[in-house]
């Protein structure tokens, strides 16, 4: 079965940092594209960052500033996000999600079941 | 940056069609994708470029995609239909949602 699962979410102070991890299962992760997607509470989906398979580009929203870094370890089938400088507003579920396969199939087709990060004082 | 402008919400009678629009600027010259969020869970892809529908996701489900307006159809409405419904693009190195509409079955 398909699956990715996150894990690292918790509460943080504001300035904080948290690394949130995704593993793959199922697929041959090492040729697929991978994104961070989060939703804060009672808001809509907001993506976050890109990372390539291979040593392809990686992409973050501008609203992120610099603070947070995607990475990816294919040999454990892991995709993870280093976030610092954490504030209120990056109050989330975060979910890690696959990118379709193919030249132009730039959609999510698997998505986890999110970790919740709630930053906090 | 590129928007997508959603209605927050849809109604629809009970076995009747829903259509929830994503507008955007010259939409057409992009490929349009869709999700379905239930309540508590994670997105689920329900329609990739404009048309195409995943495996198991029941033909009652469409996209159509012409100058500014991508649609995403219902057709038969059902009350396991109601959720969250987001439609995304990708624009130059980033990826847009709109903002979300919300689809009620009367």
């Amino acid at each position: 079965e398909v699956q990715l699962v996150e894990s690292g979410g918790g509460l943080v102070q504001p300035g904080g940092s948290l690394r949130l991890s995704c593993a793959a299962s199922g697929f041959t992760f090492s040729t697929y594209s991978m994104n961070w997607v989060r939703q804060a509470p009672g808001k809509g989906l907001e993506w976050v960052s890109y990372i390539s398979s291979g040593s392809g580009p990686i992409y973050y929203a501008d609203s992120l500033k610099g603070r947070f870094t995607i990475s990816r370890d294919d040999a454990k089938n892991s995709l993870y996000l280093q976030m610092n400088s954490l504030r209120a507003e990056d109050t989330a579920v975060y979910y890690c999600a696959r990118r379709g396969w193919g030249l132009n199939n730039w959609y999510f087709d698997i998505w986890g079941r999110g970790t919740l990060v709630t930053v906090s004082s | 940056s590129y928007d997508l402008t959603q209605p927050l919400s849809v109604s629809v009678a009970l076995g009747q069609t829903a259509r929830i629009s994503c507008g955007g600027n010259n939409i057409v010259g992009k490929n349009v994708h869709w999700y379905q969020q239930m309540p508590g869970q994670a997105p689920v892809l329900v329609i990739y470029r404009d048309t195409f529908r995943p495996s198991g996701i029941p033909e009652r489900f469409s996209g159509s995609n012409s100058g500014n307006t991508a649609t995403l159809t219902i057709s038969t409405a059902q009350v396991g239909d109601e959720a969250d419904y987001y439609c995304q693009v990708r624009d130059s190195s980033t990826w847009v949602f709109g903002g979300g509409t919300k689809l009620t079955v009367l």
